[in-house]
């Protein structure tokens, strides 16, 4: 398997654009993830899907940021407008609905910078 | 609320030597422990993992030790090699912050083992 698939690996923009991560979950998961990543705060959970749906939505910073997952194959995480301190690695993660809480597989992320 | 506190915060141990990472929660809730282990410019990968029904769980030179009743657990790395420095995570799931199937992370430790 191909594993979990995360597009732009590196993203640059400046404040105010509009920004859009995708994310590819490995076949067959039924749950996927998105984390951010930064020195300060660590890896944070900021929205999850089961089925295609959003189940828990509370660790999305505020409504710039959205979330979606139209089909069982691809998800994307937008950020609008942008700012500075959305600079992270964002990171996708996918689990099989019988592998346990925890057993996450990740994606090797995607590094947004604002300017 | 940091739900998983984890230390020491960074770690050099000398080649062949033990690795000692501590973390301790809160939430009486969580249920499944496991650590991640990350390399620069990768994702978090599952590493080991425990539930709180057993004190100790061992793969190769990785073990987890887990005290239920202090609401500990700690990763020991046995004859560390220059190939284990990475950051290490240790995570707890349950009915926390995230969701019931979110996993919550400690901040992290990153570990050089020197030659």
């Amino acid at each position: 398997d191909a594993g979990v698939i995360q597009s732009p690996r590196h993203e640059v923009t400046e404040m105010g654009q509009e920004v859009t991560l995708r994310c590819k979950p490995i076949s067959g998961h039924d749950y996927l993830f998105w984390y951010r990543q930064t020195m300060m705060r660590g890896l944070e959970l900021l929205i999850y899907f089961n089925n295609n749906v959003p189940i828990d939505d509370s660790g999305m910073p505020e409504d710039r940021f959205s979330a979606k997952m139209p089909n069982a194959s691809f998800s994307t995480l937008k950020i609008q407008p942008s700012e500075p301190r959305d600079s992270a690695v964002y990171f996708c993660a996918s689990r099989a609905g019988t592998g346990g809480p925890g057993e996450l597989f990740f994606g090797e992320g995607s590094r947004l910078t604002v300017l | 609320q940091q739900q998983v506190k984890q230390s020491p915060q960074s770690l050099i141990v000398q080649k062949g030597g033990i690795s000692i990472i501590n973390c301790a929660y809160e939430n009486t809730a969580f249920d499944y422990f496991p650590w991640y282990q990350q390399f620069p410019g990768k994702g978090p990968a599952l590493l080991i993992a425990i539930r709180p029904d057993v004190s100790e769980k061992k793969e190769g030179r990785f073990t987890i030790s887990f005290n239920k009743s202090a609401k500990q657990f700690s990763l020991h790395i046995m004859d560390s090699q220059p190939g284990d420095s990475a950051t290490y995570f240790c995570a707890a799931s349950g009915y926390s912050g995230g969701g019931a199937d979110g996993l919550t992370f400690g901040k992290g430790t990153h570990l050089i083992i020197q030659p």
